[in-house]
């Protein structure tokens, strides 16, 4: 799986847009972004993913770029409660490990 | 949202003794994980079993044992806890796409002392 990597930690306003970027320069055709956060040590908390469209749910927006190398995680209107660590992952149909990495540690500030 | 349950929450246990950490879905999944995440580490992956009877190792050597004996149980097992598996012990379950996006319970918090 391609290796990706991210800012070690943001701050967002409340209220505003957090965008939260991924390198993932040596990822390949069959290999998903995924993008998971996890608060408090619970356990990790499915965001969204994409193959190479755009993607959009309740929680968030994902831009891929066209290339695929990289990818913004957009939480359009950021709450204290989405203060956690957002992991994006790149992980290939046959692969049954998600490898995590060190994420990035979001803290929304009032 | 998922439906996967783990139990107990926290658990603290001498050592030496048996214990067995509990995992169930209620999505139907086939595919079902165990991950071991140390306090402000990464996770790793210490078994995961494809369906019912089929269980693998991880990339992280584990001296614990799971089961698959019905597609919504996969309990993972450590015969004799010693203070080194102290650990927070994390279940999921994948849908079957081609995306196999995993879903995770909320973890198992397990101090050995």
């Amino acid at each position: 799986d391609a290796k990706t990597t991210q800012p070690p930690s943001m701050d967002c306003a409340e209220g505003r847009a957090a965008n939260l970027p991924c390198n993932h320069s040596t990822i390949s055709g069959n290999e998903y972004v995924y993008w998971y956060r996890q608060i408090h040590s619970q356990g990790p908390q499915y965001i969204i993913h994409g193959l190479k469209n755009n993607e959009t749910n309740e929680m968030a927006s994902l831009i891929i770029t066209e290339d695929r190398k990289s990818s913004t995680l957009i939480l359009p209107h950021a709450t204290l409660r989405d203060t956690a660590v957002y992991y994006c992952i790149v992980r290939g149909y046959n692969n049954n490990d998600m490898r995590f990495g060190a994420g990035t540690r979001l803290t929304v500030k009032p | 949202e998922a439906d996967i349950y783990q139990t107990p929450r926290y658990l603290v246990i001498g050592t030496g003794k048996k214990i067995t950490l509990e995992c169930s879905q209620t999505m139907g999944h086939d595919k079902m994980y165990w991950y071991q995440q140390d306090p402000g580490m990464e996770l790793h992956l210490i078994h995961y079993s494809y369906g019912v009877n089929s269980t693998e190792k991880g990339d992280l050597s584990s001296e614990s044992t799971v089961s698959r004996i019905r597609t919504e149980h996969f309990p993972l097992t450590l015969e004799s806890a010693r203070p080194s598996h102290t650990s927070q012990y994390l279940c999921a379950s994948s849908v079957t796409d081609r995306s196999r996006t995993q879903y995770f319970g909320p973890g198992t918090r397990l101090l050995v002392l």
